[in-house]
């Protein structure tokens, strides 16, 4: 079965750094892409960035550039989303995804089953 | 940059039918979309990818009652016999040179 499994929540304080992972089973991790998704409460989604596990190549939407840090150890199938400086508004449930076709960022057809990230002093 | 426009709600009864809309903003009318349906306290999913001249390619174990047709710039997603677990919210997602959503519709089964 293709999936992606999420660590599990966290709650941390106003300046801490936090890393979540993403793990990839069932298929050749490292060539999909694997993207990351913000929702913070009650809003939409929101489309932070996409790695490259092959070569790490990473791309961001300029919302997040310069906010967030997304890596990939693909010889542990693993993406991870990473803040050096949480703020409260960080508070938001977070999904990585993954697109239907080898080597596209198009139409993502797996999904995590999210981490909930919560920023409170 | 690409922009995708939904209708923030919609409603319709059990066992009815209906339509959601996606709307490409001007010039990227022949771009393909993906529809998600999103429930609470679960992890989006994938419904199928559309293209500009309504083909589409549904996710494993979609089931028929759930269909997707273009117009133009339009791309919908049509539900039909409604049932409740299809009470979610439902994204369409485009991509180019980044990844875009749309503001999501959330569906209200009466």
């Amino acid at each position: 079965e293709v999936q992606l499994v999420q660590s599990g929540a966290e709650v941390k304080k106003p300046g801490e750094s936090l890393e979540i992972s993403c793990k990839g089973s069932g298929y050749t991790f490292s060539i999909y892409w694997i993207a990351w998704v913000r929702q913070m409460p009650g809003k939409g989604l929101e489309w932070m960035g996409i790695i490259y596990p092959v070569d790490s190549d990473a791309r961001y939407s300029p919302s997040f550039q310069g906010q967030v840090t997304i890596s990939a150890d693909k010889s542990i199938n693993t993406a991870y989303l990473q803040w050096s400086s949480l703020k409260a508004s960080d508070t938001a449930m977070y999904y990585c995804a993954r697109p239907r076709i080898v080597g596209s960022m198009e139409a993502f057809d797996i999904w995590g089953q999210g981490t909930m990230v919560t920023v409170s002093s | 940059q690409v922009v995708l426009t939904q209708s923030p709600s919609a409603s319709a009864s059990l066992g009815a039918s209906v339509k959601l809309t996606c709307t490409l903003s001007s010039g990227h009318s022949t771009y393909a979309i993906a529809w998600h349906q999103h429930q609470p306290e679960k992890g989006p999913r994938y419904l199928m990818k559309l293209n500009s001249d309504g083909s589409h390619s549904k996710g494993d174990g979609i089931p028929d009652r759930f269909s997707g047709s273009s117009s133009g710039a339009e791309r919908h997603l049509t539900i039909s016999s409604l049932q409740s677990e299809d009470e979610a919210d439902y994204y369409c997602q485009t991509w180019g040179t980044g990844i875009t959503f749309g503001g999501g519709t959330k569906l209200t089964v009466l």
